[in-house]
């Protein structure tokens, strides 16, 4: 079956610009994570979602960085007024279950910012 | 807050040859995890362990897990240029917020 995927792949933009990146999860799948790596680094978690929810979003940096999860599959991360240190690597988990259960998270191939 | 340490940072080694990534925690380890990394890629899932003194091995990578809980090491055996990456380990910690090392990044050399 169809892994996690993300979209796009790669992504350009200037600075002060406001951008969004999707992530399709693998389906049926109830909890959603999204990640940033940067350069040299591993993962560091930004928000989990269980079903619609946010049901944690306390790595968000600051209120520059928002995501929704309207339907409780696809998720979008968005970024307003991006700035250079934005520039990472965003990756996106999803798990079937809820915490607790030690469910192996199963990542995307990421979507690489670049802000100029 | 847990913190993940891997050592080496980076480790280049000839064809053939064996090799183990560290990987300690700050704080007891709940779930531990292996992932590979390559670049462009999205993290591949290598293993799990939960128990004390527990060893998985999956082709020619092993992982285990000390009887402590506090650290895990990744042995490769007979290394082969498909083996480069980056290897991460991450923890649970019995939250669903992964955490997870820097990373080791391997070459190995044909």
């Amino acid at each position: 079956g169809a892994g996690v995927s993300q979209t796009p792949s790669n992504k350009v933009t200037e600075k002060g610009k406001y951008v969004e990146l999707r992530c399709d999860p693998i389906s049926g799948h109830t909890a959603l994570y999204w990640y940033r790596q940067s350069l040299g680094q591993g993962p560091e978690f930004l928000i989990y979602f269980q079903g619609t929810g946010a049901a944690d979003d306390s790595g968000l940096p600051n209120d520059r960085f928002f995501a929704v999860r309207p339907e409780g599959s696809v998720s979008t991360l968005k970024i307003q007024r991006t700035e250079r240190g934005d520039s990472a690597v965003y990756l996106c988990a999803s798990s079937p279950g809820t915490w607790g259960s030690y469910n192996e998270q199963f990542f995307g191939p990421g979507t690489r910012l670049t802000v100029l | 807050s847990q913190e993940l340490e891997q050592s080496p940072q980076s480790l280049i080694v000839q064809e053939g040859k064996n090799l183990t990534i560290n990987c300690t925690s700050s704080k007891t380890l709940y779930g531990l995890y292996w992932y590979k990394q390559k670049y462009g890629e999205g993290l591949i899932f290598l293993m799990m362990l939960q128990k004390g003194g527990e060893e998985k091995s999956h082709e020619k990578i092993t992982a285990k897990l000390d009887e402590k809980k506090q650290q895990s090491s990744l042995h490769i055996t007979a290394s082969q240029p498909s083996h480069a990456g980056i290897y991460l380990c991450g923890a649970d910690g019995r939250t669903y917020k992964y955490i997870f090392g820097t990373g080791t990044r391997l070459k190995v050399l044909a």
